[in-house]
């Protein structure tokens, strides 16, 4: 069956540098990959959909990467600050395409 | 500004309580879901709906069961709440197209006691 997996429970940074979060996929080969951020106690915020033939999406602070031959998708936060601490999920359609699973997520935290 | 809205933020029931908990799009989407989250197993998805009266099984299904009535409304039912359904429960919805975001709840953090 299909499996997402995020190498890191936890990353702790500086403020300033560069964060970079890692989601690998298996068993599948989806045509987008999507990202998520959760602040405690709420729910997942979309943050940007990267499509198979893209190999790379920026909005603001923020890029992602989509490797289909390693079935890998690499985001980064750059010049990371501390507001941008949080959990972040990644997440691709099950194999029937109706509905969105995830990743175990990311923390990051951002000191300062 | 495009909402999706559960009904509780805090549930605290008993023991083998028949427990409702409700959800309310307003962006007219098909697709509506229901994920549990727990620390360390993520977010996991229980049960969906694509259409009204319709739904489908997720991962983890036993325990509960869903209503979808309404286009906008999507309802999880705990049959007979225990202890291990004490969860963060986290309703969303997306459009029919599937290259689009969900949109999530605030979520309801329901206790089992």
């Amino acid at each position: 069956s299909q499996k997402i997996e995020q190498n890191s429970e936890a990353l702790n940074i500086q403020e300033g540098k560069t964060a970079t979060l890692t989601c690998n996929y298996t068993n599948y080969s989806p045509a987008y990959l999507q990202w998520y951020r959760q602040d405690p106690g709420r729910g997942p915020v979309f943050l940007l959909l990267i499509r198979e033939n893209e190999k790379e999406k920026r909005k603001e602070r923020l890029k992602v990467t989509f490797d289909t031959t390693l079935k890998q998708s690499l985001f980064h936060i750059t010049a990371s600050q501390p507001a941008d601490s949080a959990t972040y999920l990644c997440a691709l359609d099950n194999q029937a395409g109706t509905a969105l699973i995830f990743g175990k997520g990311t923390t990051l935290s951002v000191s300062s | 500004d495009v909402k999706v809205t559960q009904s509780s933020r805090y549930l605290v029931k008993r023991t083998g309580e028949k427990v409702f908990l409700e959800c309310v799009q307003d962006m007219d989407h098909e697709n509506m879901f229901w994920y549990r989250q727990d620390p360390g197993l993520g977010l996991r998805l229980i049960y969906f709906s694509y259409d009204v009266k319709m739904k489908e099984k997720g991962d983890i299904p036993e325990g509960y069961s869903v209503s979808r009535e309404k286009k906008e409304r999507f309802s999880l039912i705990l049959e007979s709440a225990s202890t291990n359904q004490t969860s963060m429960y986290l309703c969303a919805s997306r459009g029919l197209q599937g290259d689009t975001e969900a949109f999530f709840g605030q979520g309801t953090r329901l206790t089992v006691v």
